[in-house]
């Protein structure tokens, strides 16, 4: 089974701190996504990578920013926290073979006060 | 993306089979239908996909309509942990954002 990993389920951190969420994946994937997820507005996608060291903005970037050293691995960095990244915080991944789903992790809950 | 219709919300006995539908009536020749859900505080799960022809795995079989129109998916012997919002997505590759529409809210009741 598709394995993909988020670092917390639930961190709080304080206004202007820069935070760190980290993603693995086991299955090898090409494809790696962050999205934040909020009530009323759905899935919403940040960035998006579709090999190492690759990254295409998604549709709310700013603020964000990414990084993927190793295939399996994609951080999402937001530089100084503000309340309204208070969210929940999805990651997934997929093949390159475009039929094949996305798998997303448990998520993280990250608030910001 | 062709754009899906859903019913907001069904009930379920459990035990009994849920058979959630989805009309998809733009869908082109080489999108796939895809069905995930997700329970209260957790990420999506994927569940199945198809083309044109019916799928079954573990979780759940997918019926798709000849004409394409339309899928039911069908969890055949429903559980309370079964209780979720499910997500129908009609898209010819996974490859960029996913959209999910509201969904539909499945409550499986003992």
């Amino acid at each position: 089974d598709v394995k993909v990993t988020q670092s917390s389920r639930y961190l709080v951190k304080r206004t202007g701190e820069k935070v760190f969420l980290e993603c693995v994946q086991d299955m090898d994937h090409e494809n790696m996504f962050w999205y934040r997820q909020d009530p009323g507005l759905g899935l919403r996608l940040i960035y998006f990578s579709y090999d190492v060291k690759m990254k295409e903005k998604g549709d709310i970037p700013e603020g964000y920013s990414v990084s993927r050293e190793k295939k399996e691995r994609f951080s999402l960095i937001l530089e100084s926290a503000s309340t309204n990244q208070t969210s929940m915080y999805l990651c997934a991944s997929s093949s390159r073979q475009t039929n094949q789903p996305q798998h997303f992790g448990d998520g993280t809950r990250l608030s910001i006060l | 993306d062709a754009k899906t219709t859903q019913p907001p919300s069904m009930d379920c006995a459990e035990g009994r089979a849920a058979n959630l539908p989805c009309n998809h009536s733009t869908i082109s020749g080489n999108e796939y239908v895809y069905w995930y859900r997700q329970i209260h505080s957790q990420g999506p799960q994927y569940i199945i996909h198809g083309l044109k022809n019916n799928e079954t795995n573990e979780m759940a079989s997918l019926i798709i309509t000849e004409d394409r129109k339309s899928s039911t998916l069908i969890l055949p012997h429903a559980t309370l942990r079964d209780t979720a919002v499910y997500y129908c997505i009609v898209r010819a590759s996974q490859g960029g954002k996913l959209i999910f529409g509201q969904g539909t809210e499945l409550s499986v009741k003992p």
